[in-house]
């Protein structure tokens, strides 16, 4: 089962900043939050991922709680292309390497 | 710099048939891993490698399924004898480590269909 809670779905305004909320409540302390996109027919795309500082790339920011409970992808200048589904991802550490694929968040960017 | 690499992009063969499917990781990359996505499931791990030996096969499906990795630079992922219910876009990614800092790269996936 996935270790986080995504919105089924949400719609942005193209040229506004888009905010896409996740829980993982049941995150551990050495477990990283990743952020992966899937645009239609083609494979996840890595965006960004962190500990418990926020991170900024060229692509995104990521805000951590102070709990590390929840976190949110921030889009800055949301543009048509960034239609997709937004996956958050909990890193499940050890011998047994995997990451756990919830439903994540279709965004809409809408001109 | 070239990303993952996947082909064929599409496969339509007939049930029974065995299907091959390749993958060529980035570079320098360690790791090597084996996705199946549906809607009914979404995106599965099937199977990982780390320096071309397989670590956890847990997740293939049965015995028709068998992947291999005869280098740092191509693996196969065989279906034989395939099935209707194979159908589905296998993803092959990449990365330098395990540890919980690096990001898988994927491939732009195989779509299989099995009539």
């Amino acid at each position: 089962d996935a270790k986080t809670t995504q919105p089924t779905s949400m719609d942005c305004a193209e040229g506004r900043a888009a905010n896409l909320p996740c829980n993982h409540s049941t995150i551990s302390g050495n477990e990283y939050v990743y952020w992966y996109r899937q645009i239609h027919s083609q494979g996840p795309q890595y965006i960004i991922h962190g500990l418990k500082n926020n991170e900024t790339n060229e692509m995104a920011s990521l805000i951590i709680t102070e709990d590390r409970k929840s976190s949110t992808l921030i889009l800055p200048h949301a543009t048509l292309r960034d239609t997709a589904v937004y996956y958050c991802i909990v890193r499940v550490l050890g011998s047994n390497y995997q990451l756990i694929w919830g439903a994540g968040t279709k965004l809409i960017i809408k001109p | 710099d070239a990303g993952v690499i996947q082909s064929p992009r599409h496969e339509v063969t007939e049930m029974g048939q065995e299907v091959t499917l390749r993958c060529k990781p980035i570079s320098g990359h360690d790791y090597l891993f084996w996705y199946r996505q549906t809607m009914m499931r979404g995106l599965e791990l099937l199977i990982y490698f780390n320096n071309n030996v397989p670590i956890d096969d847990s997740g293939m499906p049965e015995d028709r399924f068998s992947a291999k990795m005869p280098n740092a630079s191509f693996s196969t992922l065989k279906i034989q004898p395939s099935e209707p219910r194979d159908s589905a876009v296998y993803f092959c990614a990449s990365s330098q480590s395990s540890s919980g800092n690096q990001p898988q790269h994927f491939g732009d996936g195989t779509r299989l269909s099995i009539l």
